[in-house]
């Protein structure tokens, strides 16, 4: 089974903090996301990347960057963490084949609080 | 504006219920619907659609997809407490070069024995 997983499930922080959520998948997956989750808003799509090194702007990128400095890991910075990045955050990846790319597997997500 | 909309928000009903749930969408470049559950914390796969009328279906699960009316269904059979969730439904779309996904808010489903 893949699996994906995210380094922590609670995180709480204050304002201004550089936060780092690191995310390890063992599939040898291409494609890595981050999204966040919010009541009544959905997944919405941060940042993703389809090989090593490479990083596209999703749908809200403000405020956030990434890393994927190895295959298997993608790790997404929030340079000077505010209130309204408090939120759910998952980690997924996907790899890309005759069948598509969409087939997403989700780490567990982390809860992260900014006081 | 790509847009995916699911009806109900949320939906209450007894074990042994078969209950329906519902995805419409607006894209630039469809290719395929996704349904995911999510229990706790992960999302988990269920179904990708592609083709218009083909059922997809596994247990008491199944759905179709409607690409001339742009939507989706979620058929869930003799539910079950183990069946409380929320749903999510996805649409791929092709925008500005780049391949994403786009979710719903998702439907949640609670089960009561």
């Amino acid at each position: 089974d893949v699996k994906v997983t995210q380094s922590s499930r609670y995180l709480v922080k204050r304002t201004g903090e550089k936060v780092f959520l690191e995310c390890v998948q063992d599939m040898d997956h291409e494609n890595m996301f981050w999204y966040r989750q919010d009541p009544g808003l959905g997944l919405r799509l941060i940042y993703f990347s389809y090989d090593v090194k490479m990083k596209e702007k999703g749908d809200i990128p403000e405020g956030y960057s990434v890393s994927r400095e190895k295959k298997e890991r993608f790790s997404l910075i929030l340079e000077s963490a505010s209130t309204n990045q408090t939120s759910m955050y998952l980690c997924a990846s996907s790899v890309t084949s005759t069948g598509g790319w969409e087939k997403l597997f989700f780490g567990s997500g982390t809860q992260l609080s900014v006081l | 504006e790509d847009k995916v909309v699911q009806s109900p928000l949320s939906l209450v009903v007894h074990e042994g219920d078969t209950v329906t749930l519902n995805c419409s969408y607006e894209v630039t470049n469809f290719r395929s619907l996704l349904w995911y559950k999510q229990e706790k914390k992960a999302p988990t796969f269920l179904f990708m659609l592609t083709s218009s009328g083909i059922e997809k279906k596994s247990g008491r699960l199944s759905s179709i997809l409607d690409k001339k009316e742009l939507f989706s269904i979620l058929n869930i059979t003799a539910t079950q407490t183990g069946d409380s969730a929320v749903y999510l439904c996805a649409v791929s779309d092709f925008i500005q070069g780049a391949q994403k996904l786009v979710f719903g808010q998702g439907t949640r489903l609670t089960i009561n024995p």
